[in-house]
């Protein structure tokens, strides 16, 4: 198994610039989500999904959207890059979403400049 | 809401010197908490667990127990080696619908000195 995939690894964008990050996972994992990663602010929630047709906003989900069209994939879509969408994104996954506590697996990040 | 706050870094450590990272929480019902590293240019990995009060989570050296009467969920190794110089996540889990999303604290850096 590959685990969490995430493509591209590094991007520079220009504000007003629109782009896909991608996030795959080969675990056949019901749960995905994506975060960005900030200096001093930790892990905040963007978008997540309980499963194929199914997101919903997380913390932070302004200038965002996603969708969920197989198990399998969950792209990240910038409208417009804006430069306080310079970050670190991570996309996770875990098997379920409900009382069961699941392990959540990450992928390796892909680190976004916005000029 | 539920929220994690955890020990602001860097810390900066000898090697085989002891390690404490604070984490405490607030949350209601019985959450479960976690303990993430991650490794410079990686994601984030599993560290450890603990799913209810008075577990103790390990892994590697490291422990954690869940403190409920005290909030908290401190980390904790013996005898760190320079390959533990990473960050450190402390996040939770809440137990009931509308609490599941994971809440991450800030982050603290180890850096284990030779």
């Amino acid at each position: 198994n590959a685990g969490v995939t995430q493509t591209p690894k590094f991007q520079v964008l220009k504000t007003g610039q629109s782009m896909t990050l991608q996030c795959a996972q080969d675990m056949n994992h019901e749960y995905m989500s994506w975060y960005r990663q900030d200096p001093g602010m930790g892990l905040r929630l963007i978008h997540y999904s309980v499963g194929a047709g199914i997101t919903d906003q997380g913390e932070v989900p302004n200038g965002y959207n996603v969708s969920r069209s197989t198990t399998e994939d969950f792209p990240l879509r910038l409208l417009s890059a804006a430069p306080s969408q310079t970050s670190v994104y991570f996309c996770a996954s875990s098997y379920s979403w409900g009382p069961i506590q699941e392990t959540q697996y990450f992928g390796p990040g892909t680190r976004l400049l916005v000029l | 809401g539920n929220s994690v706050t955890q020990m602001e870094g860097p810390v900066t450590l000898s090697e085989e010197a002891f390690l404490t990272i604070n984490c405490t929480y607030t949350a209601t019902g019985y959450p479960s908490l976690f303990w993430y590293v991650q490794y410079p240019g990686e994601g984030l990995q599993l560290l450890l667990k603990a799913t209810k009060a008075d577990d103790k989570g390990s892994n590697k050296g490291f422990e954690a127990t869940y403190r409920k009467e005290t909030t908290s969920f401190h980390l904790e190794k013996g005898s760190v080696q320079v390959s533990d110089s990473a960050v450190y996540f402390c996040a939770l889990r809440g137990d009931t619908s509308g609490t599941y999303k994971y809440i991450f604290g800030t982050g603290t850096r180890l850096k284990v000195l030779a």
